[in-house]
């Protein structure tokens, strides 16, 4: 088990680039999660996976973000046409099936800085 | 809906004092409620949670908390603050909603061990 990973660990970028991050979970976690953390806030929810299906999207997420968990395995989140209002740590985080007593695994991070 | 409020968003302490982050929830069913700790430019790691049975559960690093329900509270203590304790602490409480299920995280206390 070694834990879940993310890449790159951090990224800077001009406004309007597109950015994509990758995210493997933990093997056999057939749950992941995305969050952001903006500078003094705790993380907040993004979208949510079961295993390929995108069961939750928040409304942080706009249009020019998408998710994707092909094959339910690693997963990729994309920013297109970044903002500075982008710039946040992207979290990923993954639990296993069953018991909802289960907590989430987390990743490293990807700190993304948009100039 | 489930949420969590953490009072004070700095907490300073001398090395070998008492440790006492505070969290309070918000929910209309029995809550799941998890600490986190969160080290500079790091994810998050699990320190303790809480689902069902005793009310006092003990964490990793000689952490522990204690959920009272007649106070809507879930905090986080240590008798014996140790320099390596510095970090920023959060609570969640787990949500689900329509098949889905994610974090709601409060916006985390910055503690400070002073020697």
């Amino acid at each position: 088990d070694t834990g879940v990973s993310q890449d790159p660990r951090h990224k800077i970028t001009k406004r309007g680039q597109n950015v994509t991050f990758r995210c493997d979970p933990i093997s056999e976690h057939n749950r992941l999660y995305w969050y952001r953390q903006t500078l003094g806030q705790g993380p907040e929810f993004l979208t949510y996976f079961q295993n390929e299906a995108q069961l939750e999207k928040s409304r942080l997420l706009s249009d020019r973000f998408s998710a994707e968990r092909p094959k339910g395995s690693f997963s990729t989140l994309e920013i297109q046409r970044t903002e500075q209002g982008d710039s946040a740590m992207y979290l990923c985080a993954s639990s296993p099936e069953g018991a909802a007593t289960y907590e989430q695994y987390f990743g490293p991070g990807t700190r993304l800085t948009v100039t | 809906a489930q949420s969590v409020t953490q009072l004070g968003s700095h907490v300073s302490v001398s090395e070998g004092a008492l440790v006492l982050l505070r969290c309070n929830y918000s929910s209309s069913v029995p809550p799941y409620l998890f600490w986190y700790v969160q080290y500079p430019n790091q994810g998050l790691q699990l320190l303790l949670k809480y689902t069902t049975g005793a009310t006092l559960v003990k964490g990793i690093n000689g952490f522990e908390a204690e959920f009272k329900k007649s106070e809507t509270s879930f905090h986080l203590t240590k008798p014996s603050a140790h320099m390596s304790d510095a970090a920023e602490y959060f609570c969640a409480v787990k949500r689900w909603e329509g098949g889905s299920e994610k974090l709601v995280f409060g916006k985390g206390t910055k503690l400070t061990v002073n020697p």
